[in-house]
């Protein structure tokens, strides 16, 4: 089993639409969780942190669900700009140091 | 502040030749990720420096490829020789010390290695 997975989409969506991405990780050891943005051929950049009791930015949403060992980031009142790859990052603490684990993204196109 | 850099851009090389990638991690960053993305894959782990000690080098190929990072501040990823799978992005990343598993990891531009 993966250590984090997603769905890679795409998502096709119009504008103005709501739209989920769903996160699972495997060790129940993790505790930082962070979204990171990435558009075509540029770097990852952090989108958002996903806090335990979730957290909120404007049009977006992180969710944690401890239980189930999964997240979520949630898109509202989607912009042609929000066109990108959305990656599901986990911190996994190790003896002295952590380490970040990547899922393999989760495409979205936002279309007029 | 400068950011994550990393050099060059994009090299391409043939099959069996050497290349050398750098980065550059944000002044005072202790921790300094290597990652790489092959076309269509997702992102993976390389390896983690810790100032100039290797931490996890448990995501490295093969022992074709080896990283340093001399004196705890920039480092390199050489690969030697080159083959036409390790074509990819190779991604650096820099999060600040030890205690940084809350804290965002930097990445820098990323260099395009194609291998003919």
């Amino acid at each position: 089993r993966k250590e984090v997975e997603q769905d890679p989409g795409p998502f096709n969506v119009p504008e103005g639409a709501t739209v989920a991405f769903n996160c699972t990780y495997s060790n129940s050891a993790s505790q930082s969780f962070f979204w990171y943005r990435q558009d075509c051929r540029k770097e990852p950049k952090l989108l958002m942190s996903v806090y335990s009791s979730g957290n909120e930015d404007g049009r977006f949403t992180a969710q944690l669900n401890r239980a189930s060992q999964y997240i979520s980031l949630l898109i509202r009142d989607s912009k042609l700009s929000d066109s990108a790859t959305y990656l599901c990052v986990v911190n996994i603490p190790m003896v002295g140091y952590n380490k970040l684990i990547f899922g393999a993204g989760t495409r979205l196109a936002v279309h007029p | 502040e400068a950011g994550v850099t990393q050099f060059p851009s994009h090299s391409v090389i043939e099959k069996g030749q050497t290349v050398t990638l750098r980065c550059d991690p944000i002044s005072g960053h202790d921790n300094l990720y290597w990652y790489r993305r092959v076309m269509g894959k997702e992102i993976k782990f390389l390896l983690h420096f810790v100032k100039e000690s290797k931490q996890d080098e448990s995501g490295m190929p093969n022992n074709r490829f080896l990283a340093e990072r001399t004196g705890g501040t920039y480092s390199t990823l050489k690969v030697q020789p080159a083959e036409l799978e390790d074509s990819g992005v190779y991604f650096c990343a820099s999060r600040p010390n030890k205690y940084s598993a809350g804290t965002e990891a930097f990445f820098g531009q990323g260099t395009r290695l194609t291998v003919v």
